[in-house]
């Protein structure tokens, strides 16, 4: 079965720091790769996607994430965090002949003013 | 505004009691699948419905059904509840009969507390 591994569970930044935080997964064959967030007192969200092409995706609020195949890897990053980027973050993959997508457990980010 | 919406939004249920939770999914959207987060956890997977029928299951006991409407709405139903049975649960739906490529699309959740 597919499984996601985040493992930075907590961090804490400053404002105007860089971001980076870890997904790995399981599965070999082809995969989808979502990142979400869930904002304070908000429901999930997509944050972004990678389907195909271009390994480098850019998504909402200065987001990136880079899928790096031979790493089973697709990592988040932001150059520079903002207070109201607080929230938790969730990888999942879709892959392995299921569109049911594994999550997984998250990463609670807290930006200090 | 969330699109997906769910009800209620908190519950308390004491051990042995029954419940059942309600999602009415994101405009043309037609799959709608269920999610429990426990604390300190990510999303897992309950089950999917589609065109009125169960689709997929996850690791859950039968403890857990579901059922789906004809306007696409769905419920959660859990029998029998355990503390263990404590958590945020989420509905998700998704258009186009769910595609590898489709994006999730969440609901604020149904606090559950079972004491």
């Amino acid at each position: 079965a597919q499984s996601v591994s985040q493992h930075n569970h907590h961090v804490i930044l400053s404002e105007a720091a860089s971001l980076e935080l870890g997904c790995n997964y399981s599965y070999g064959g082809t995969v989808n790769l979502f990142w979400y967030v869930q904002y304070p007192g908000q429901h999930l969200q997509l944050l972004l996607k990678y389907f195909s092409g271009d390994p480098l995706v850019k998504g909402i609020k200065g987001f990136e994430a880079e899928f790096i195949k031979s790493k089973f890897s697709f990592n988040l990053r932001k150059p520079s965090v903002q207070w109201s980027d607080t929230a938790e973050y969730f990888c999942a993959v879709r892959g392995g002949g299921s569109y049911i997508p594994t999550f997984g457990r998250g990463t609670s980010l807290i930006v200090h003013p | 505004d969330a699109g997906v919406t769910q009800s209620p939004t908190h519950l308390i249920k004491t051990r042995g009691q029954q419940v059942t939770l309600r999602c009415s999914p994101k405009s043309g959207h037609d799959t709608v699948s269920w999610y429990q987060q426990a604390l300190g956890q990510g999303p897992q997977f309950i089950f999917q419905y589609y065109e009125e029928e169960e689709r997929q299951r996850g690791n859950f006991p039968d403890r857990f059904s579901g059922h789906q409407f004809p306007n696409y709405s769905s419920e959660l139903n859990v029998n029998a509840l355990l503390l263990g049975d404590s958590a945020l649960y989420l509905c998700a739906s998704e258009g186009g009969g769910a595609t590898y490529n489709s994006p999730l699309h969440f609901g604020n959740g149904t606090r559950l507390t079972v004491t």
